[in-house]
């Protein structure tokens, strides 16, 4: 049972460069989430999911685009990376209100 | 909206001593929960307790205990017999009961002298 697993661990990116990073879960949960984490901000939300199909805007999703075509993945994508988008990002599944966390991915954009 | 509020950006504490971190939160909702969760250097992130907020009595969990104020919307974790692996930043966190979503505040950098 691996729980969430994300990939890449680490990544740099040019201006301009697109990329996808992956969640995945193996603990069946309906529900995943995108967060980014920054210097003195904590945790924010970026998109989330409450089902296999199905995606919604959580409190930062711009610039960012996600899908959930298995129940088991849930993809964030960066279009056309910015500077603004160097960031922590974490993935997340939660069942019964209890989230479980990736160990997070490192973008830097430069 | 719901914002959560962690004023203290940094604390230190000696080894085998008590700590308390505060946390504030403002929501309308009367159904909800409350978390604080720790990240190590490691990155991940851990969940150290949770507490419902129907229930008046405090969570624990071992070492780790809260203090629970509905009222004044108040939310600190104490850290009691301070350990090196205590060191981590500690996040406060909120979510509605009909919702999924966690808010969280900004985060306390906690140290451990020893």
């Amino acid at each position: 049972n691996a729980g969430v697993t994300q990939t890449p661990k680490f990544r740099v990116l040019k201006t301009g460069q697109s990329m996808t990073l992956l969640c995945a879960q193996d603990m069946n949960h309906e529900y995943m989430y995108w967060y980014r984490q920054d210097p003195g901000m904590g945790l924010r939300l970026i998109h989330y999911s409450v089902g296999e199909g199905t995606t919604a805007k959580g409190e930062v999703p711009d610039g960012y685009n996600v899908s959930r075509l298995k129940k088991q993945n849930f993809l964030l994508g960066l279009e056309s990376a910015a500077p603004s988008q160097t960031s922590v990002y974490f993935c997340a599944s939660s069942f019964r209100g209890k989230q479980y966390f990736g160990p997070g991915t490192r973008l830097t954009v430069t | 909206a719901q914002t959560v509020t962690q004023s203290q950006p940094e604390m230190s504490v000696q080894e085998a001593e008590t700590v308390t971190l505060s946390c504030t939160y403002d929501t309308s909702e009367s159904d909800y929960y409350l978390f604080w969760y720790k990240q190590p250097p490691s990155r991940q992130m851990i969940l150290v307790i949770r507490q419902e907020a129907y229930k008046q009595q405090n969570a624990t969990e071992n070492r780790f205990s809260v203090n629970f104020q509905k009222a004044a919307k108040s939310f600190s974790l104490k850290i009691s017999d301070s350990q090196l692996g205590d060191a981590a930043m500690y996040f406060c966190a909120y979510r509605p009961g009909a919702n999924s979503k966690l808010t969280f505040g900004k985060g306390i950098t906690l140290s451990v002298r020893p």
